[in-house]
């Protein structure tokens, strides 16, 4: 089945430390971004990526990395410098042959609490 | 900045009646418009729209947008149960370093019975 997929489903972390959020597709979608929902609030983009090798910052990109080493794969790392890193990160792709984006696929999402 | 606001931020209606989701938008170098239904976990895609004046309509879901006064409605007719969710607007700007989407905070939908 062709999808996205993230993992873990629920990651708790402590303050302080850096954690890596997975995030894998095996649609042939060249676009991968990374967003963060908090209650009550729309997605916010964190950072995307068009091709391997290169990506962007997004609106809130401070504190989070990222890599595009592979097409199917793109982490996010959430580091110590995020103030409040506590939500709902949800990966998407898109097919951007063109740069445009399309219909954005989301994965099921990981949701991060800091203790 | 970008900017997408929807309203109203929630409404609860019941099964059969006639709902209207509204989304304006300020954004430079616009190229879409999209839709988005989230119960739970991931948002699922429901319409994309680049025209201005032209309808797209799936089931009992529509949606149409106004380039001109940068505004969109999303129509849901005769509302289920089913249809409880947030719903979310997307804004598709031209950047140089690839597009991107910015979200408003979405309208949250309740049906009841």
């Amino acid at each position: 089945d062709g999808g996205i997929t993230q993992s873990p489903k629920y990651l708790f972390r402590k303050e302080g430390q850096n954690v890596t959020l997975s995030c894998e597709q095996n649609l042939n979608h060249d676009a991968m971004y990374w967003y963060r929902q908090d209650p009550g609030q729309g997605l916010r983009l964190i950072y995307y990526s068009q091709i391997v090798n290169d990506f962007q910052k997004g609106d809130i990109a401070e504190g989070y990395s990222v890599s595009r080493e592979k097409k199917e794969s793109f982490p996010l790392t959430v580091t110590s410098a995020q103030k409040n890193p506590t939500a709902f990160y949800l990966c998407a792709s898109s097919i951007s042959e063109t740069g445009w984006v399309d219909e954005q696929f989301f994965g099921p999402g990981t949701r991060l609490t800091v203790l | 900045e970008d900017k997408v606001v929807q309203s109203p931020l929630s409404l609860v209606v019941h099964e059969g009646d006639t709902v209207t989701l509204n989304c304006s938008y300020e954004v430079t170098n616009f190229r879409s418009l999209l839709w988005y239904k989230q119960e739970k976990k991931a948002p699922t895609f429901l319409f994309m729209l680049t025209s201005s004046g032209i309808e797209k309509k799936s089931g009992r879901l529509s949606s149409i947008l106004d380039k001109k006064e940068l505004f969109s409605i999303l129509n849901i007719t005769a509302t289920q149960t089913g249809d409880s969710a947030v719903y979310l607007c997307a804004v598709e700007a031209v950047t140089g370093g690839g597009n991107k989407l910015t979200f408003g905070t979405g309208t949250q939908l309740k049906v009841e019975l």
